[in-house]
């Protein structure tokens, strides 16, 4: 199936620091998603970019829609301990509505 | 305003038996996911629905895996026999084509498997 390469891994940072973190397909996504999985959680949706170049951004959160279609970014700020968690990104294809996800980037925010 | 709700929320097993997980998707959604998460593989999608009709079952890991949409309301994933590789947490998500663009995935809670 299609591969999504997110990175980097995992992140430790301090707490009041801003994080940036991305996604990259082989192949064009006309949607991109971004979500935030809490330990002992679903998913849950943070952004949602539908069209190249987009830059979208819910409170603390911005993501943008690459211009090339294959890749997304997703940028923190002033990060707080309760962003902890496993942030997904996910991409949907031309064609049909099947979704796929990203390895993940853990992140860890230190007081 | 209800989200995908799961059941049961943790389910732990011998092998050998039958394991089935339920779904209920959001209220008017017309898409249905069924997904697998491993710390090994990460997320994997097992199969989705659009209007109770399975689109693709590519991801089901093999033939004991089954799953079933009888109404826009309800869904199941069968394991049987189960064996101790399916241990994972098995996620449900429901979205939309109404209102395009918002093709946007909502998940429930997960069910978390554990296969002895």
């Amino acid at each position: 199936g299609q591969q999504l390469n997110q990175s980097p891994q995992s992140m430790f940072i301090q707490e009041g620091e801003d994080v940036s973190m991305n996604c990259t397909s082989s192949s064009i996504f006309n949607t991109w998603l971004w979500y935030k999985q809490d330990p002992g959680e679903g998913p849950v949706l943070l952004i949602a970019l539908y069209k190249a170049g987009e830059l979208t951004s819910n409170g603390r959160l911005t993501a943008q829609f690459g211009i090339t279609r294959k890749d997304s970014f997703l940028n923190i700020s002033a990060s707080i301990p309760s962003d902890v968690g496993i942030y997904f990104c996910a991409g949907q294809a031309n064609t049909g509505n099947q979704f796929y996800f990203g390895t993940g980037t853990s992140l860890t925010v230190i007081p | 305003d209800a989200g995908v709700i799961q059941s049961p929320r943790h389910e732990v097993t011998e092998m050998g038996q039958e394991v089935t997980l339920r779904c209920k998707p959001i209220s008017g959604h017309d898409y249905l996911f069924w997904y697998r998460q491993t710390m090994m593989r990460g997320l994997e999608l097992l199969i989705y629905f659009n209007n109770n009709v399975p689109i693709d079952d590519s991801g089901m890991p093999e033939d004991r895996f089954s799953a079933k949409m009888p109404n826009a309301s309800f869904s199941t994933l069968k394991i049987q026999p189960s064996e101790p590789r399916d241990s994972a947490v098995y996620f449900c998500a429901s979205s939309t084509s109404g209102g395009a663009p918002v093709w946007t995935q909502y998940f429930g809670p997960g069910t978390r498997l554990l296969v002895l």
